[in-house]
């Protein structure tokens, strides 16, 4: 079974740029999350996704990050304009109906210059 | 509401000696608590977890935890730990649906 899959594995982007980043959840997972970790700290939820629809979105840090799961497949997490504080290392995860088999990416390595 | 402290940011320690790393937690209700590991230039993988019943937990790559509800801890240890095992170590608590982490503890283990 394919594990959850994110893309790009790094991204080196300057200051005011644009961003995307995907993540591919185990196939058949509802559920769908969103995490960063900046410079050393610790690892922050930005959101859930219940299939298509955004369940919990607390986290996100402001409006320049926009999250989207069409169809309830993959997601792509979207930063415009970058900003130097957004570096850091997103990590997706994906659980099934019953919050069973929560699993995470590798991660993107975002750097912001 | 539920928090994750990791009472040490980094632990050096020679090949097959043993280690313990910290872990406390604060909670207002039962919760569930989990060690990741993530090694080098990989994704997080799960350790080990504590949903109920024994308070013992056998994890992968022999590590095992604790949890002490008295104490509110959830001690991740190693009796002799190999140079494989230098990786970062978070302990989460799960709140809802999703988690939350601690800061992370870097195990270096030296030869």
């Amino acid at each position: 079974e394919a594990g959850v899959t994110q893309f790009p594995s790094h991204s080196v982007i300057e200051k005011g740029q644009t961003v995307t980043l995907r993540c591919d959840p185990i196939s058949g997972h509802d559920n769908l999350y969103w995490y960063r970790r900046v410079m050393g700290k610790e690892i922050k939820f930005l959101l859930h996704f219940v299939k298509e629809s955004k369940q919990d979105e607390s986290g996100m840090p402001n409006n320049r990050f926009l999250a989207e799961r069409t169809g309830g497949t993959y997601s792509t997490l979207k930063v415009q304009p970058a900003e130097l504080e957004d570096s850091g290392v997103y990590f997706c995860a994906s659980s099934d109906q019953f919050n069973y088999g929560y699993t995470f990416g590798s991660g993107t390595r975002l750097t912001v210059v | 509401a539920q928090s994750v402290t990791q009472l040490d940011s980094q632990v050096p320690v020679f090949e097959e000696a043993p280690v313990e790393l910290r872990c406390n937690y604060s909670s207002s209700v039962s919760v569930y608590l989990f060690w990741y590991v993530q090694y080098p230039n990989q994704g997080l993988q799960l350790l080990l977890k504590y949903l109920s019943g024994s308070t013992l937990v056998k994890g992968i790559n022999g590590f095992e935890a604790e949890f002490n509800k008295s104490q509110t801890s959830f001690h991740l240890r190693k009796p002799s730990v190999h140079i494989s095992d230098t990786a970062e170590y978070f302990c989460a608590v799960s709140v809802l649906w999703r988690r939350r982490f601690g800061a992370g503890t870097r195990l270096t283990v030296k030869p």
